[in-house]
């Protein structure tokens, strides 16, 4: 089956920092990636996505490129800021013709952003 | 701009306990969406459905129950509480739209403790 694996955290940097959050899949067929990011309290919401190989996800400073060589969707900021602290999962959508693209999840990745 | 609705935010339950967990979204999607999320694990699809009428079983559907009456609504039900379903619930939604079907809204949560 489909899966995601996240690197370990929890990740503590400083302010303006770069970050680098490493991520692989495991998938039949062709996939879509995405970032999600939960702030504390909240449930979570969609970062940034890419939906096929080569495809460049940004948003908020934040980037991410589908590698299918690599199966990676490595997700990277050049200056964090404290606001960034939060955790980030990425994730697979199952997609194809006829799929409900239920997503499947990495296990997360706390992000501690310090001034 | 209300979302993806939850309620409780936060639920104590005695071992053997039934409960429901309340979930509504105002964006007219068609998709909702159980998850459960464990420290550590990410998150794990319980029950999902891609309209009124119809439900259908995610990763780890055993102890739960849904039923989907109206778009709206999609209400998770506990019957018989164990503590290993302490953990916290995410209701999720999105819509049919081919482009934004994997953009999923997330409500804040349950926090569910089973002693």
């Amino acid at each position: 089956g489909n899966s995601v694996t996240q690197m370990e955290g929890p990740v503590t940097l400083s302010e303006e920092a770069f970050l680098t959050i490493n991520c692989t899949y495991t998938a039949t067929g062709y996939p879509s990636l995405f970032w999600y990011v939960q702030y504390p309290g909240e449930g979570l919401q969609l970062l940034l996505k890419a939906t096929k190989a080569d495809d460049k996800g940004s948003n908020k400073g934040f980037e991410a490129t589908y590698r299918k060589e690599t199966t990676s969707f490595h997700l990277e900021k050049g200056s964090v800021q404290v606001s960034d602290s939060a955790v980030y999962f990425c994730a697979l959508s199952e997609g194809g013709r006829g799929s409900n693209y239920k997503l499947t999840f990495g296990k997360g990745t706390l992000l501690t952003v310090n001034p | 701009n209300a979302g993806v609705t939850q309620t409780p935010k936060f639920r104590i339950l005695k071992i053997g306990q039934s409960m429901t967990l309340q979930c509504t979204q105002d964006m007219n999607h068609n998709y909702m969406y159980w998850y459960r999320q464990d420290p550590g694990m990410g998150l794990k699809l319980i029950y999902y459905s891609v309209g009124a009428g119809i439900t259908d079983k995610g990763e780890v559907p055993n102890g739960y129950n849904v039923s989907r009456s109206t778009t709206e609504d999609f209400p998770l039900r506990l019957e018989l509480a164990a503590p290993s379903q302490t953990s916290v619930y995410f209701c999720a939604s999105s819509s049919l739209d081919r482009v934004n079907r994997e953009k999923l809204f997330f409500g804040s949560g349950t926090q569910l403790s089973v002693l």
